[in-house]
């Protein structure tokens, strides 16, 4: 069975430090593919970021990064130079060889960025 | 493009009535995805189709719940002889498995909240 854990339930920071989210999965799928959502309080999923299985190169956009590694089945995501704006919470969310139709989603983590 | 729309955003209804959610996929779009999220939890999937056909149903979805999506374009997701326990965020997304492929990224709405009193 898949499985997402975000062992982060809330972070508090001050705006301008960096933050990193954790993201641990599980699955037996040799191909699978990993995402990261931003739920801001308007409830809608925001779309940031996908990687497969095959891809373990680190990715940067902006203030965001990415850190996925296979070793120790983790997918993190750090934001530098916080802004409030990020305030939101965040899901790490796993899908199959089957692609993108049945998304498993870890808890979420609830990031507040003080001002 | 307008996005994903949900109607009614809000619900909410006592307990042993029926409720129906609708879903305006992005017009384009070939899948649509029916997730529910509970507080302080991620979403979790009930179902999806590809054009008008269904093509998974999740343990989650009991006999009560029923989605259909006629001409596959809009869906629609029906609540009968809701249970408090049915209180959630429906939340529905739609892809394309042109262009971007199967995995592509899900486009969310805003979500359908139902409280059952």
């Amino acid at each position: 069975a898949q499985k997402v854990t975000q062992a982060q339930t809330e972070i508090s920071v001050v705006e301008k430090e960096d933050v990193t989210l954790d993201c641990v999965y599980e699955t037996r799928d040799t191909t699978y593919y990993l995402f990261w959502y931003k739920q801001p309080p308007s409830g809608e999923l925001v779309f940031l970021i996908r990687r497969n299985s095959f891809d373990e190169q680190n990715e940067i956009s902006g203030r965001y990064s990415w850190n996925f590694q296979k070793s120790t089945s983790s997918f993190n995501f750090t934001i530098t130079a916080s802004q409030v704006v990020d305030s939101a919470v965040y899901f790490c969310a796993l899908s199959g060889e089957q692609g993108a139709q049945k998304l498993v989603f870890g808890q979420g983590t609830r990031l507040t960025i003080n001002p | 493009d307008t996005g994903v729309s949900q109607d009614p955003r809000h619900k909410i209804t006592k307990r042993g009535q029926n409720v129906t959610f609708r879903c305006d996929p992005i017009s384009e779009h070939n899948r649509l995805y029916w997730y529910r999220q509970t507080l302080g939890q991620g979403p979790e999937f009930l179902t999806y189709f590809q054009n008008e056909a269904q093509l998974e149903k999740s343990r989650l979805l009991s006999d009560r719940f029923s989605a259909e999506r006629p001409k596959g374009s809009f869906s629609t997701l029906e609540i009968q002889r809701t249970e408090q326990g049915d209180s959630a965020m429906y939340l529905c997304a739609s892809s394309s498995t042109f262009g971007q492929g199967v995995t592509g990224e899900l486009f969310f709405g805003e979500g359908s909240r139902l409280t059952v009193l």
